[in-house]
């Protein structure tokens, strides 16, 4: 079975500064892995996704996230936050290739600090 | 990219009534959909699987009887939420699954109110 841990429910940062949002998944298959952004009152929209190609991944917005599998993490990095980035963050595990559900982790609230 | 529209983004009805929510996917045919719900400050909950031509299923714990779903087309899948009642409401979200690949694309969700 698959799941996923956000480990963080709430991050804040500074504007400029870097962002980390963790995630850490189990999947009994090779996994896809998945981050989407959702901002207040509205729906998800997808940041970045890896499908078992390159492991570091960049996204869209200047996101980017590298898949370790030895540490079954996949997090989501930023090097400068903006603070058009605050918003909630999912992390989402697929098995490869089926048509299995996501998985959604609990998510992580960026708080941007002007 | 592909576009997933979801209609009404916004509802509200009175209890006992039926609402009906529409998700499609604009580009692209999706042979599966998916509906979650989310309560607020809350991750999403899935409720159901739909596949094309057939009956969607539904997870555990999710009155199938009271959330209707419909799958009739390859671009078009519906919630009907049934003699709505007010812990009904809730943000719905719904998302389409392309034929080819695994990516997944979500609507922009659907507020319903019941007062």
């Amino acid at each position: 079975a698959q799941s996923v841990t956000q480990l963080d429910s709430h991050v804040s940062v500074s504007e400029g500064t870097p962002v980390l949002l963790r995630c850490n998944y189990s999947s009994s298959y090779s996994p896809s892995l998945f981050w989407y952004v959702q901002h207040p009152n509205k729906g998800l929209q997808l940041l970045l996704k890896y499908t078992s190609a390159a492991t570091l991944v960049k996204g869209i917005n200047g996101f980017e996230a590298e898949f370790k599998k030895s540490e079954t993490s996949f997090h989501l990095t930023k090097p400068s936050a903006h603070m058009s980035d605050a918003a909630e963050y999912f992390c989402v595990v697929s098995d490869w290739g089926g048509n299995t559900p996501l998985v959604f982790g609990k998510g992580t609230r960026l708080s941007v600090i002007a | 990219g592909a576009v997933v529209s979801q209609h009404p983004s916004w509802v509200i009805c009175k209890s006992g009534t039926s609402v009906k929510i529409e998700c499609r996917s604009l580009d692209f045919q999706a042979t599966t959909m998916f509906w979650y719900r989310q309560f607020p400050k809350q991750s999403l909950m899935l409720m159901a699987t739909s596949n094309e031509g057939s009956k969607a299923t539904y997870e555990q714990g999710v009155e199938k009887d009271k959330f209707l779903i419909n799958h009739a087309s390859l671009t078009l899948s519906t919630l009907t939420v049934t003699s709505a009642h007010p812990e009904d409401s809730s943000f719905y979200i719904c998302s389409a699954k392309l034929a080819s690949g695994n990516t997944i694309y979500f609507g922009e969700g659907s507020w319903l109110t019941v007062v």
